[in-house]
């Protein structure tokens, strides 16, 4: 079983639409929880940023992490053609290290 | 803020010669750097961590004589490829962590091709 799970898609959805993203992880030693973003043959991005527990919303993104369901979400609203990109989900415990979910490649349709 | 630059973003080389590609903090200090590489259509693989002025701390299979990393200052590390040889042909990412942050911000990564 792999530490971090995401589902790889692809997903595909009509602009203007809500873009739900999700991961499952094992290791309750996490705290730090990221979502990045990844254009074809591009670095990561960082999107969302959550420690512990919680939602927290920035702009048409929203992240959310239940730490007693071991679960995090990214929502994204009024999807855009320019949100068409791979997203990662990302975690941490205190050593820093990322363990990464295996991405999702989303596309949004003009 | 927060910018990572990373260079040369796309290398050919000949099989046995070596590279090396740069990695820069831009706007604050990396305490920590990582560098990842990454297949097509998959995750990205830790490869290896470097604290400014200590050795690099390498994953279970990776080479450390093959894949040399030098963290000499707050805002640069490098991975140096030696003797590469067409299956090191990969895209590599750098990643800085700043010192009181737990988040890591990527540089744009670098594409090996080696012939």
């Amino acid at each position: 079983q792999k530490e971090v799970e995401q589902d790889p898609g692809p997903l595909s959805v009509p602009e203007g639409a809500i873009v739900s993203l999700n991961c499952t992880y094992s290791n309750s030693a996490f705290q730090y929880f990221m979502w990045y973003r990844q254009y074809s043959r591009k670095g990561p991005e960082l999107l969302m940023y959550t420690y512990s527990s919680g939602n927290k919303e920035d702009g048409r993104f929203t992240a959310q992490v239940d730490k007693s369901s071991k679960y995090i979400s990214l929502f994204i609203r009024d999807s855009q053609p320019s949100d068409s990109a791979t997203y990662l989900c990302a975690m941490s415990a205190d050593d820093y290290k990322l363990s990464f979910g295996a991405g999702t490649t989303v596309t949004v349709r003009a | 803020g927060a910018v990572v630059s990373q260079h040369p973003s796309r290398v050919i080389c000949k099989s046995g010669t070596s590279v090396k590609i740069e990695c820069r903090s831009l706007d604050f200090q990396a305490t920590t750097m990582f560098w990842y590489r990454q297949f097509p259509k998959q995750s990205l693989m830790l490869m290896a961590t470097s604290n400014e002025g200590s050795k690099a701390t390498y994953e279970q299979g990776v080479e450390k004589d093959k894949f040399l990393i030098n963290h000499a200052s707050l805002t640069l590390s490098t991975l140096t490829v030696t003797s590469a040889h067409p299956e090191d042909s990969s895209f590599y990412i750098c990643s800085a962590r700043s010192s009181g942050k737990n988040i890591q911000y990527f540089g744009a990564g670098t594409r090996l091709s080696v012939l």
